[in-house]
């Protein structure tokens, strides 16, 4: 079965930190993707990524950056963490086009 | 961008029975996938179910069945023989490939009560 993981399962950052949230894919999926999720608003595309190195922004890029150096690694980077960036982030990943997304737990972060 | 909408913040129903969630969408595009995901409390994100929507016969998993109506671009899911593991934030989802970004309804959240 196909395993995504995410580095932190709870993180809490102060205002103005840099930090970094990291996933991993076990089954050589092409496609990797960074989800923020807020009651009410579902789930938001921040950034995905099709193949190494390469990425595209998502629905609400502002304030986020991404990093994709190998095919299985995602990052995540909060340049500056902002209290309004407290939230539940979720990692995924597919295999090609049209495939389903395989989540990983989430990481809830909360920045004071 | 397309958009997807769950009119249903919160449902219940009496176990054993059955129960329909709603999900519109809104797309110019004639190819594209749709899914439901469920998200138990605390836990992980799954899929429950994937239609295609070139194929006009409607995707089914064992007691999860779906209502594909694509010129009124609505994909309701329908959970048969409820169970109290099926309580979940239920997910209506919209993916146009490529380039396989996927976008998501706001989530209906199910009780199923014993």
């Amino acid at each position: 079965d196909v395993k995504v993981t995410q580095s932190s399962r709870y993180l809490v950052k102060r205002t103005g930190e840099k930090v970094f949230l990291e996933c991993v894919q076990d089954m050589d999926h092409e496609n990797m993707f960074w989800y923020r999720q807020d009651p009410g608003l579902g789930l938001r595309l921040i950034y995905f990524s099709y193949d190494v190195k390469m990425k595209e922004k998502g629905d609400i890029p502002e304030g986020y950056s991404v990093s994709r150096e190998k095919k299985e690694r995602f990052s995540l980077i909060l340049e500056s963490a902002s209290t309004n960036q407290t939230s539940m982030y979720l990692c995924a990943s597919s295999l090609s086009s049209g495939m389903r997304q395989y989540f990983g737990p989430g990481t809830r972060l909360t920045v004071t | 961008a397309q958009t997807v909408t769950q009119s249903q913040p919160e449902m219940s129903v009496q176990e054993a029975e059955t129960v329909t969630l709603s999900c519109t969408y809104d797309t110019s595009e004639n190819n594209y996938y749709l899914f439901w995901y469920k998200q138990p409390p605390s836990r992980q994100m799954i899929l429950v179910i994937r239609q295609e929507a070139y194929k006009q016969q409607n995707a089914t998993e064992n007691r999860f069945s779906v209502n594909f109506q694509k010129a009124a671009k609505s994909f309701s899911l329908k959970i048969s023989d409820s169970q109290l593991g099926d309580t979940a934030m239920y997910f209506c989802a919209f993916m146009k490939p490529p380039p396989n970004d996927m976008r998501f309804g706001a989530g209906t959240r199910l009780t199923v009560k014993p």
